[in-house]
């Protein structure tokens, strides 16, 4: 079985401070994990995934995550809010080569000026 | 770059009438998936589609609702009647193979159908 779980519902932060979204996994198989944005009114954009190889995983606008097995973790951080970072974040587990995708809650960040 | 598309964006309607929303999924990708999104909180699966066939649609409220992928390429969702509780973002998204060497399955969304029922 496979689940997730995002730690924090809300997030607020101010801009130009680091961000961390927390982000917990439960798979029976090797995992593939994936981070989502989604901006008002919008789809899902993907910031950045874990596929096996690299541990330490670069996204999208200055976005990373660390898989760590021995915690189960893929937390997302960024060194510094940017205003536009505001949105809800998703973390979503699947199996390597499964087609079934799971969802966290979503965690809704702000960036005070 | 290979999008997923989805039309209308926005859908306004009344309650007890019919809607359907359409998603077109990236070529070669076997599996399509709808979702609704309730404002706050996360995607929902609705239906998941391998090819033309159901792999899965146990959220999906049948009584008013269905989902055909007819050729196992595009897709169509149909509410009917539609309720005020329907109101949310309606999304589409497709997965398939990448990574090349180290294969896994990656999900790709469209943008979205933002559905208001009056």
């Amino acid at each position: 079985a496979q689940s997730v779980t995002q730690l924090d519902s809300h997030v607020s932060v101010s801009e130009g401070t680091p961000v961390l979204l927390r982000c917990n996994y439960s798979s029976s198989y090797s995992p593939s994990l994936f981070w989502y944005v989604q901006h008002p009114n919008k789809g899902l954009q993907l910031l950045l995934k874990y596929t096996s190889a690299a541990t330490l995983v670069k996204g999208i606008n200055g976005f990373e995550a660390e898989f760590k097995k021995s915690e189960t973790s893929f937390h997302l951080t960024k060194p510094s809010a940017h205003m536009s970072d505001a949105a809800e974040y998703f973390c979503v587990v699947s199996q390597s080569t499964g087609n079934q995708f799971y969802f966290g809650t979503g965690t809704s960040l702000t960036v005070i000026p | 770059e290979a999008e997923v598309a989805q039309s209308p964006r926005y859908k306004i309607t009344e309650k007890s009438q019919a809607v359907a929303f359409w998603c077109d999924p990236i070529s070669g990708h076997a599996t399509l998936y709808w979702y609704r999104q309730i404002l706050g909180q996360g995607p929902e699966l609705l239906v998941q589609f391998q090819d033309e066939s159901v792999v899965d649609d146990s959220q999906l409220p049948k009584d008013r609702f269905s989902a055909e992928r007819l050729k196992g390429v595009d897709s169509t969702l149909k509410i009917q009647p539609a309720e005020l509780g329907d109101s949310a973002m309606y999304l589409c998204a497709s997965s398939g193979l990448a990574g090349g060497h180290w294969s896994y399955n990656e999900q790709f969304f469209g943008p979205g159908t933002r559905l208001t029922v009056l």
